[in-house]
């Protein structure tokens, strides 16, 4: 119950596309979703995080879309760039609780 | 405002070995947390420290252990090194619980190779 799967695990865009990935979990204690970027060699940097009480949330290029009763939420990548290139994280936190439980990742490739 | 700071940045060790690794918190955040990240279980929580107390510990042998100063400087050591621990170790900061207002920010990790 304190998965949260993410998909695809692989993904290759072109250039200017829309990139999306998937996650959903199972624990409704969870409060906090989270996406996370790393590039190789980097720590995992924050790029956009929403609670469940807001469905959709917008960032420049990125947003997130949150699906409660489904218990899904998604990460869209608009106009997607080279630099987009890296691998995405995205992380559920209960309320109260110092502990982020990750998904196992997404290796985006922008083509150019 | 200077990010997380770990040290060092690579380590190799012998199996049976331990190890101390260090962390520098962003200035003002009191909450440091410890994540392992392996190509197969991928990140997954170790510990959390606020105040020089742990509040959280996930499920990692005991070998695993950590501590926070009152300059909320944090340090975890694995003793008894095995293969397996082979690893990027990744710190994490926030100013309190991590939630909207207060979002765990990464260092750039400590890449632990056991021999």
């Amino acid at each position: 119950q304190q998965q949260v799967k993410q998909s695809p695990q692989s993904l290759i865009v072109q250039k200017g596309g829309i990139s999306i990935i998937n996650c959903a979990y199972e624990n409704t204690a969870f409060d906090y979703f989270p996406w996370y970027q790393q590039f190789p060699g980097k720590g995992p940097a924050l790029l956009i995080a929403i609670r469940p009480d807001v469905s959709e949330k917008k960032e420049g290029r990125f947003t997130i879309s949150f699906n409660k009763s489904a218990k899904q939420f998604s990460l869209h990548i608009m106009d997607s760039q080279p630099g987009d290139s890296a691998t995405y994280f995205c992380a559920a936190a209960p309320k109260g609780a110092q502990k982020l439980v990750f998904g196992q990742g997404t290796r985006l490739t922008i083509n150019p | 405002k200077a990010g997380v700071t770990q040290t060092p940045r690579y380590l190799i060790k012998t199996r049976g070995q331990q190890v101390t690794l260090s962390c520098s918190p962003i200035s003002g955040h009191r909450s440091v947390s410890w994540y392992q990240q392996t190509p197969g279980q991928g990140l997954q929580f170790l510990f959390e420290y606020f105040s020089e107390t742990q509040r959280n510990k996930g499920n990692f042998p005991g070998r695993f252990s950590g501590r926070q100063f009152s300059n909320s400087r944090s340090e975890m050591n694995v003793s008894t090194l095995e293969l397996g621990d082979s690893a990027l170790y990744l710190c994490a900061s926030s100013l309190s619980w991590t939630g909207i207002n207060s979002p765990l920010h990464f260092g750039n990790g400590t890449r632990l190779t056991v021999t």
